[in-house]
């Protein structure tokens, strides 16, 4: 499985934008780009998800490079309740057994400073 | 209520007693997941199921057996806990498409002595 490198954290401040980065060097063509995040005491939830296009919805947007090696995670206006562990991962859209699995790396934890 | 349920929410033990973890969803999705965090790291798959017939092994299958009883319930079982098996345990699921986003309960935490 391809793997993806994040910083381990990452702080900013309420209500600024936030660029979280991940880098996939050895991504194939056929894998999505993944981000979940884990709150605190919780199981991760998804935020976001994309190929080749940089991708929006109401969570965040994903800016994925042209060259598909490393894409950014942008919060757009941080808040307290965006402090978690962030993971980008990349998933196989072929089929096979890892279809439909998701490997976790560390993450980055992200800080949000009142 | 939530979509993924967990029981038990935390648990003690000792070694080598066995230990069920359930997980029941009611979001009527085929795929269903058992991962392993332990603390500071990410989450690493124990099991996975696509469907009630299809059993799979994950990452770290050894020390762990799991059952799917139905659709909706996927239960996985240390038969002889072990101090190192110490973690948090996540079940999911996931509907069949591509995108398919994966519905994370809210963990067991599991302590063996």
């Amino acid at each position: 499985d391809a793997k993806t490198t994040q910083p381990n954290s990452m702080e900013s401040n309420e209500e600024e934008p936030v660029h979280l980065p991940c880098n996939h060097s050895t991504i194939s063509g056929t894998d999505y780009i993944h981000w979940y995040r884990q709150l605190p005491s919780q199981g991760p939830e998804y935020v976001i998800h994309g190929l080749t296009s940089n991708v929006n919805n109401r969570m965040a947007s994903l800016a994925i490079a042209e060259d598909r090696k490393s894409s950014t995670l942008i919060l757009h206006r941080a808040t307290l309740r965006d402090a978690a562990v962030y993971y980008c991962i990349l998933r196989d859209k072929a089929g096979g057994t890892s279809y439909g699995k998701l490997t976790f790396g560390q993450g980055t934890i992200l800080t949000v400073h009142p | 209520d939530a979509d993924v349920t967990q029981t038990p929410r935390n648990r003690i033990t000792k070694t080598g007693k066995r230990i069920m973890l359930e997980c029941s969803q009611t979001k009527g999705h085929d795929r269903m997941y058992w991962y392993r965090q332990d603390p500071g790291l990410g989450l690493q798959l124990i099991y996975y199921s696509f469907d009630v017939k299809d059993i799979n092994k994950g990452e770290i299958s050894d020390g762990y057996s799991v059952s799917r009883q139905a659709q909706a319930k996927f239960s996985l079982s240390l038969e002889s806990a072990i101090p190192n098996q110490t973690a948090l345990y996540f079940c999911a699921t996931s509907d069949k498409g591509t995108y398919g986003e994966l519905f994370f309960g809210e963990g067991s935490r599991l302590t063996v002595l």
